[in-house]
């Protein structure tokens, strides 16, 4: 009973491709997030959704889209692929914007080639 | 500019012994400090948390000790496992990281020697 869940788990493109990462979570929680990891293993807030709503959207270059279609389903679309993308990809839920806990997925590794 | 340094960047403790880890923080507006643990290929997990209402908070063997003048907190890990082999990561938010997010330091990778 996987709670975040991501997909894929692994991606490999090219450069200047186009990419989605899909997320879901079973929580019945309200807020959604996307974090970066890199390399070095920062974690970076990207993006946050309330109830379909977008409330965070830290810089990013805005080939980066979220989609939240349901407060369940967070998604991440990324235009023109470039080799700094690389990175592992979080998607993350918490009860609301208050004091709750994130629950993480497991990640996504982008690689750009 | 890095608003929560983390250190040291990677630990070595024998099993039994105490694993120590120390955050300080910059901006006086934060007040939730979570710690997380992350285990290779998976993510992030919340470990322990504390609001700057109280100095220390302990739950098994973690505990958190908080400085609020000195603008730092640390994890304590008692009697450390190789089970506790991983990443650990302290963060800081105001209003609780749903709104603004979380800032993360830049990790601490604990190795627990039997």
């Amino acid at each position: 009973d996987t709670a975040v869940s991501q997909t894929p788990k692994y991606l490999v493109t090219q450069m200047g491709n186009d990419k989605s990462i899909k997320c879901e979570q079973n929580l019945g929680h309200d807020t959604m997030y996307w974090y970066k990891q890199d390399s070095k293993k920062f974690l970076k807030i990207m993006f946050s959704y309330n109830n379909k709503e977008l409330i965070i959207n830290e810089t990013v270059p805005n080939r980066f889209s979220p989609k939240s279609p349901d407060k369940a389903h967070l998604n991440l679309h990324i235009n023109s692929l470039e080799l700094g993308d690389s990175a592992v990809y979080f998607c993350a839920s918490s009860q609301d914007l208050g004091y709750s806990p994130l629950h993480f997925g497991n990640g996504t590794r982008l690689t750009v080639t | 500019q890095q608003q929560v340094k983390q250190s040291p960047q990677s630990l070595i403790v024998q099993k039994g012994g105490i694993s120590i880890i120390n955050c300080a923080y910059e901006n006086t507006a934060f007040d939730y400090f979570p710690w997380y643990q992350q285990f290779p290929g998976k993510g992030p997990a919340l470990l322990i948390a504390i609001r700057p209402d109280v100095s220390e908070k302990k739950e098994g063997r973690f505990t958190i000790s908080f400085n609020k003048s000195a603008k730092q907190f640390s994890l304590h890990i008692m009697d450390s496992q190789p089970g506790d082999s991983a990443t650990y990561f302290c963060a800081a938010s105001r209003r609780g990281g749903g709104a603004d997010g979380l800032t993360f330091g830049k990790g601490t990778h604990l190795i627990i020697q039997p």
